[in-house]
């Protein structure tokens, strides 16, 4: 079945620092993709979003691109800032009704001053 | 606009005990999801709801764990008898109709419900 597999965290960053946290998905069709974020102490939010191949994705800094040929979508950031410490979750849309939405183990990010 | 609003935020009880959390979703959303997060199993789909009506429940634990929809604006997840192991952060989100004022896959969460069975 579809599935989505991302990186183990924690990642422990300092400010300034490029941040990549990777995404792979399985999937038999055409998904959508997403990234949500969880700060402490707070319910998921959808941070961006891509929806067919080669869009990009783009919020509060962040960037991903929807990559079919290497079925990923890597989370990108030029430059972390403390108030970016959260966890990352990759999810997965296969169509239907709104419960066909997979969500990645999530990635826990430190970024120090 | 009020987003998902959940209460208890917190909730400590004895095992054994009847524990209702409850959720308003955001109005206009059709679908109403309960999600339970631990450290260990992460976050995981409990049961869904798209207008009003239980679409999948396979994410329910077993038959302590119940949920109704009475109506849009009203959900309640119950556990009963409750007992350790079910002490998690427990998640309310609502979505829309995809193509309405939202897109597929997109969830708007509540800020969660932390159970502490003892």
């Amino acid at each position: 079945g579809d599935s989505v597999t991302q990186m183990e965290g924690p990642v422990t960053l300092s400010e300034e620092a490029f941040l990549t946290i990777n995404c792979t998905y399985t999937a038999t069709g055409y998904p959508s993709l997403f990234w949500y974020v969880q700060y402490p102490g707070e319910g998921l939010q959808l941070l961006l979003k891509a929806t067919k191949a080669d869009d990009k994705g783009s919020n509060k800094g962040f960037e991903a691109t929807y990559r079919k040929e290497t079925t990923s979508f890597h989370l990108e950031k030029g430059s972390v800032q403390v108030s970016d410490s959260a966890v990352y979750f990759c999810a997965l849309y296969y169509g239907g009704s709104q419960g066909n939405l997979i969500f990645g183990k999530g990635t826990k990010l430190s970024v120090k001053p | 606009d009020a987003g998902v609003i959940q209460s208890p935020r917190h909730e400590v009880t004895e095992m054994g005990q009847e524990v209702t959390l409850r959720c308003k979703p955001i109005s206009g959303h059709n679908s109403l999801f309960w999600y339970r997060q631990t450290m260990m199993r992460g976050l995981e789909l409990l049961i869904y709801f798209n207008n009003n009506v239980p679409i999948d429940d396979s994410g329910m634990p077993e038959d302590r764990f119940s949920a109704k929809m009475p109506n849009a604006s009203f959900s309640t997840l119950k556990i009963q008898p409750s007992e350790p192991r079910d002490s998690a952060v427990y998640f309310c989100a609502s979505s829309p109709t995809p193509g309405t004022r939202g897109g597929a896959g997109e969830l708007f969460f509540g800020e969660g419900s932390r159970l502490t069975v003892l």
